[in-house]
């Protein structure tokens, strides 16, 4: 079974820092990726992902992430924040060839985006 | 994008009484599509996979008789909370796995708001 954990429940930066959110994976298989934001009281939007391909995923606003299995981690990060970042960020994983698309989120980070 | 409704948004309706939400997807088919309930500051549950024409898969611990699940078209899916409590309150999202795409996205829809009085 696949899992993710996202250390840190709440993350604030300035505006213009760097923004990092971690998350690491256990998996048996390398996996397939995701990066989700969440707005209050909306659906998830996909943010990036990881499919065995470049190490290295850009995605939509600015961010991107690096698969690193030596470190069995996936953290999202982005160069300067901006307001509009400020949202819930769920990564999440899935088995690269079974379990029918199902994912597993990570238990979520909230980042607060401060002037 | 690929693009999933639900509807309604926001339902209130007193304990006891039983709810529909319908996920839609709007521009393309879905097969398969999966339904997950969120508490309030917290990560997303999935609670079970929505199979076209077929039984849909519960997770462990979900009551399948209490979460109705139909997916009677190839747009449509709908989940019924009976004899709703105020513990079924929650946010209930659903997704839709990419079919036209590279396979690997899945879309989600924008979330019901359910409140159990």
């Amino acid at each position: 079974a696949q899992s993710v954990t996202q250390l840190g429940s709440h993350v604030s930066v300035s505006e213009g820092a760097l923004v990092l959110l971690r998350c690491n994976y256990s998996s048996s298989v390398p996996p397939y990726l995701f990066w989700y934001v969440q707005y209050p009281n909306q659906g998830l939007q996909l943010l990036l992902k990881y499919t065995s391909a470049a190490t290295l995923v850009k995605g939509i606003n600015g961010f991107e992430a690096e698969f690193k299995k030596s470190e069995t981690s996936f953290h999202l990060t982005k160069p300067s924040a901006h307001m509009s970042d400020a949202a819930e960020y769920f990564c999440a994983v899935r088995h690269p060839t079974g379990g029918g698309n199902k994912l597993t989120f990570g238990t979520g980070t909230q980042l607060k985006v401060e002037l | 994008g690929a693009v999933v409704s639900q509807h309604p948004s926001r339902v209130i309706c007193k304990s006891g009484t039983s709810v529909k939400i319908e996920c839609r997807s709007l521009d393309f088919q879905a097969t398969t599509m999966f339904w997950y309930r969120q508490f309030p500051k917290q990560s997303l549950m999935l609670m079970a996979t929505s199979n076209e024409g077929s039984k849909a898969t519960y997770e462990q611990g979900v009551e399948k008789d209490k979460f109705l699940i139909n997916h009677a078209s190839l747009t449509l899916s709908t989940l019924t909370v009976t004899s709703a409590h105020p513990e079924d309150s929650s946010f209930y999202i659903c997704s839709a796995p990419d079919t036209g795409g590279d396979g690997y996205e899945q879309y989600f829809g924008p979330g019901t708001r359910l409140t159990v009085t």
